[in-house]
This record gives C-alpha cells, structure tokens and sequence, in this order.
C-alpha cells in the first residue's frame, strides 16, 4: 500500500524549532520530489516547500524562507521539514505529499504544530 | 506568483444535478509541453485531500468517471455530471507550473 506517514507536530513555543517527518511506503521514494502542503485552521491549503529526487533542488514559499529547510534521506523512505523561528502563523496541519505529473497523488494524514505562549 | 481564483467559493447541489467550479489563473499553465499543469483536489471533511484530476483533464486512479476537468491556458473547469452525497467537501485547483506551486480559495460543495 501507498502511505506517507507524518510525525513530529506538537505545542511549541513562538520563536522555537520542531523537526517534522515523513516516512514513506509501497513506492519508490527517491523516484519522487515530495512537498510540504499546510493547512492553518479553518483555511485553506498553502504549498511550504518542496524537493527533488536527490536533494539538489529545493524551493519555498516566501513567507519561511530562511527559517524552514526541507530535506530527504532515500535510504531511509523519508522527508523532512526542519522549522525555526517559529510564530503563531505557522499554526497549521502539515502534510508531506507525493508529486505524480506536477500533482500531489499521494498525501498523509498530516501532523499539527501548534506555536503559541 | 501566479494567483488561482475560484467560483463559486460556495455550491449548494441537489443529489442528482450537475455542478461545475471553475479555476481562473494568472498566468498560463499551458507548458511548453503541451499540458496544462492544473490540478484539482477533494477534501472531505476531516480528511486529507485526495486528487481527482492531474494535467487539467486526466482523472487520477480510483476517481468516479462523473468527474471531468476541461480548460485550457487560464480558464479551467471542474464537473461533476451528477452530484452523489460522497462528494460534499471543499473543492481547490492547483497549480504546479512554477514555484510557489499556488492553490484556489476553495470551493464548499453542500447537499441541499
């Protein structure tokens, strides 16, 4: 079975640093670029990041530039998102998903980060 | 970037009766290769999104053949011939152009 499986997602303080992670399943990771999807709540759905299949390319939304960075290990089956900096707008649901034909085929269940006080 | 706009943001559906959303863009999502990089998502509620349809008009594995995606360029449209009640949710298009891969406000699709 296809399965992306996201961890890490807590209650952090503003100004903190999560690490999140997704482990993948039943297809050829390193095949892949992969993305972080999220989902502040009650909203809508905002693109954070993306990767291709060796790491060699990585792109951001604007707004966290320069505080969040997406990495891989193929060996693994994983994808990561480490996040500093935290504040109360990057509250949100985070899904990691699968790129099939400039599309997100495969998505996990998602993990919540919660930054506040 | 390039900005997605959806109508209606909101579609109260009779079970039965058509409906259709559309997805206007910014830019073109024509790429040089012939496909339009236009994605459309299902969002049922408390769940994760799921893809109906990849390259404006390709419907992804496992997804109802009521469902179709036309459109070309800017203008793009999702249809579904006949609304069951599975399919209330939130509705987005995507596209996956350029970066930042950008994504429609949404559209809630509710059974009268």
């Amino acid at each position: 079975e296809v399965q992306l499986v996201e961890s890490g997602g807590g209650l952090v303080q503003p100004g903190g640093s999560l690490r999140l992670s997704c482990a993948a399943s039943g297809f050829t990771f390193s095949s892949n670029w992969m993305s972080w999807v999220r989902q502040a709540p009650g909203k809508g759905l905002e693109w954070v990041a993306n990767i291709n299949q060796d790491g060699s390319e990585k792109y951001y939304v604007d707004s966290v530039k320069g505080r969040f960075t997406i990495s891989r290990d193929n060996a693994k089956n994983s994808l990561y998102l480490h996040m500093n900096s935290l504040r109360p707008e990057d509250t949100a649901v985070y899904h990691c998903a699968k790129t099939s034909s400039a599309a997100f085929d495969i998505w996990g269940q998602g993990t919540m980060v919660t930054v506040s006080s | 970037d390039i900005v997605m706009t959806q109508s209606p943001l909101s579609l109260p559906v009779t079970p039965g009766e058509p409906a259709s959303i559309s997805c206007r863009c910014s830019q073109s999502l024509l790429h040089r290769n012939g496909y339009n990089y236009l994605a459309w998502y299902l969002q049922r509620p408390g769940q994760s999104p799921q893809l109906l349809i990849y390259l404006g008009s390709n419907r992804a594995s496992g997804v109802p053949d009521r469902f179709s995606g036309s459109g070309s360029g800017t203008d793009f449209t999702l249809k579904i011939s006949r609304v069951e009640a599975e399919d209330v949710g939130f509705y987005y298009c995507m596209q996956g152009l350029q970066s930042p891969i950008t994504f429609g406000q949404g559209t809630r699709l509710e059974i009268k």
